[in-house]
C-alpha cells in the first residue's frame, strides 16, 4: 500500500535562513512525487513533482526538493525563507501517471512558519 | 482559464438537510477529485472520476454521500442528511491523464458547517 508520512507538525524558521519539510513514503515500484501549498482559506496549490530524471526538483517561488530513493525521501528546500512562505505544506505520492488513476496519497500536512 | 470554480464557497445547514456541492473542473481535465479536509482527518480523498466514469469512490464515508458527473464539465456531491460530523472544507480537483502530467488543480473548497 502506499503511504506518505511528515513527520513534523510543525516547522519553525527564522526568515533568511534555509528551511526544510521532511517527507518520506512508502510505494512499491517508482514513485512519482508532488508537493503543495495550501495558504489560509484556499485550495492546495500544486509546488513541484518529481517523475523521473534528476534528483533535484525545481519549482515555484524558489523551492526545490530532492528525491532520494535509498531513503525514501523527498524533502522540501528553499535556501532563503522568507515570511510569505509560511502555509501548510503536503507531500503526495502516486504510483503511477493517471494509469488506473493516478490517484494521490497525501501526507498530514506540515505548518510553516517564518518569522522576520 | 479560470481554474476550478466550486460553489458554493459557504454553506450553512441544518442538521438533516439535504447539501448540494457544485464543481466545474479545467476544460480538457479528464479526472475529477472530491476531497474533504477537516483538522482531525486532514485531506480525504472521497470519489474521483475519470471521463465522468466514477472509478474509486472507497473514500466516501457513508451510503448519505453520493457524487455525480453528469458531463465533462460538472460535477455535484451530495450530502442527505447532512449531519453535524460532516462539516468540513470540500475541495474539488481535477487533472489531464498522459506522462509528464500528474499534479491535481484544486478548486477554492466550500466550507460547510452543518448545525
Amino acid at each position: 500500500a502506499q503511504s506518505v508520512a511528515q513527520p513534523e507538525d510543525q516547522v519553525n524558521v527564522a526568515e533568511g535562513n534555509p528551511l526544510t519539510v521532511k517527507c518520506t513514503y512508502s510505494v512499491s515500484g517508482n514513485p512519482y512525487l508532488f508537493w503543495y501549498v495550501q495558504y489560509p482559506n484556499r485550495g492546495l496549490q500544486f509546488l513541484l513533482k518529481y517523475i523521473t530524471g534528476d534528483n533535484l526538483v525545481k519549482g515555484s517561488y524558489g523551492f526545490e526538493a530532492e528525491f532520494n530513493k535509498s531513503q525514501t525521501s523527498f524533502h522540501l528546500k528553499k535556501p532563503s525563507a522568507l515570511v510569505s512562505d509560511s502555509a501548510l505544506y503536503f507531500c503526495a505520492v502516486s504510483r503511477s501517471l493517471m494509469v488506473r488513476g493516478g490517484k494521490l496519497i497525501f501526507g498530514q500536512g506540515t505548518e510553516l512558519s517564518v518569522k522576520p | 482559464d479560470a481554474g476550478v470554480i466550486q460553489s458554493p464557497r459557504h454553506e450553512v445547514t441544518e442538521m438533516g438537510q439535504e447539501v448540494t456541492l457544485r464543481c466545474k473542473p479545467i476544460s480538457g481535465h479528464d479526472y475529477l477529485f472530491w476531497y474533504r479536509q477537516t483538522m482531525m482527518r486532514g485531506l480525504e480523498l472521497l470519489i474521483y472520476f475519470n471521463n465522468n466514469v466514477p472509478i474509486d469512490d472507497s473514500g466516501m464515508p457513508e451510503d448519505r454521500f453520493s457524487a455525480k458527473m453528469p458531463n465533462a464539465s460538472f460535477s455535484t456531491l451530495k450530502i442527505q442528511p447532512s449531519e453535524p460530523r460532516d462539516s468540513a472544507v470540500y475541495f474539488c480537483a481535477s487533472s489531464i491523464s498522459g506522462t509528464g502530467s500528474g499534479e491535481q488543480y484544486f478548486g477554492p473548497g466550500t466550507r460547510l458547517t452543518v448545525t
